[in-house]
């Protein structure tokens, strides 16, 4: 079964500081593809980040970067300078060619930003 | 151009009834899928489209679902005999591969909200 973990229900961060959000996931493919979704309040869900499963080197994007370990079949996420436009609803998702285009997410970590 | 639309974005339905969902993919996106979002979970997969195929339907929870896309634009997620657990918010996403078949990221749209009474 292909499963995706976020084992933290809320996180919260003072601004400015760097912020860590954990997810794994299970899947016997090797090659898919990793995601990270924001969903603020009552908006709608927007792109972070994405990582290539075969590709070794981490994806950055600005503020944002992932801790990608294949073997370990971990990908977190990291803030850093976090911002109160950040506040939202993170979801880690995955997507494997056997399981065609579908994105299986992963329950979600709320994070919150104190100013 | 613009993102993906949904309508209506709300929606409150006496249980028994039926409901339609509609999506505005973006202009030339190929693939187009529905999820369904209960309240503080993550979305789960209905169905999805390439073009107006319905490639895979393994999501939707029961007979009482069903979407189409008829020319391989618009869609609709029609639910019939509305019940009180299909409650939750309904998602919309495209996307356009631009080489192997799973390199694609999906752009989804504001959803809407489905209150069962």
């Amino acid at each position: 079964a292909q499963t995706v973990t976020q084992s933290q229900p809320e996180m919260s961060v003072q601004e400015a500081e760097t912020v860590t959000l954990s997810c794994t996931y299970d899947t016997s493919e090797n090659n898919y593809y990793l995601f990270w979704y924001k969903q603020p309040p009552s908006r709608q869900m927007i792109l972070v980040i994405r990582q290539e499963a075969y590709k070794q080197q981490n994806a950055t994007e600005n503020r944002f970067s992932v801790n990608f370990q294949k073997a370990a079949k971990s990908f977190s996420l990291k803030i850093s300078d976090s911002q109160l436009g950040d506040t939202a609803m993170y979801f880690c998702a995955f997507m494997t060619e056997e399981y065609g285009n579908k994105l299986v997410f992963g329950a979600g970590t709320i994070l919150r930003v104190k100013s | 151009g613009a993102g993906v639309s949904q309508s209506p974005r709300y929606k409150v339905a006496k249980r028994g009834q039926d409901v339609a969902l509609r999506c505005d993919p973006i202009s030339g996106h190929v693939s187009l899928f529905w999820y369904q979002q209960a309240l503080g979970q993550g979305p789960e997969f209905l169905t999805y489209f390439q073009n107006e195929a319905q490639l895979d339907k393994s999501g939707l929870p029961s007979d009482r679902f069903f979407a189409e896309r008829p020319e391989g634009s618009v869609s609709t997620l029609k639910i019939q005999r509305t019940q009180q657990e299909d409650s939750a918010v309904y998602l919309c996403a495209s996307s356009n591969p631009p080489g192997r078949r799973y390199q694609e990221t999906q752009y989804f749209g504001p959803g809407t909200r489905l209150l069962v009474l």
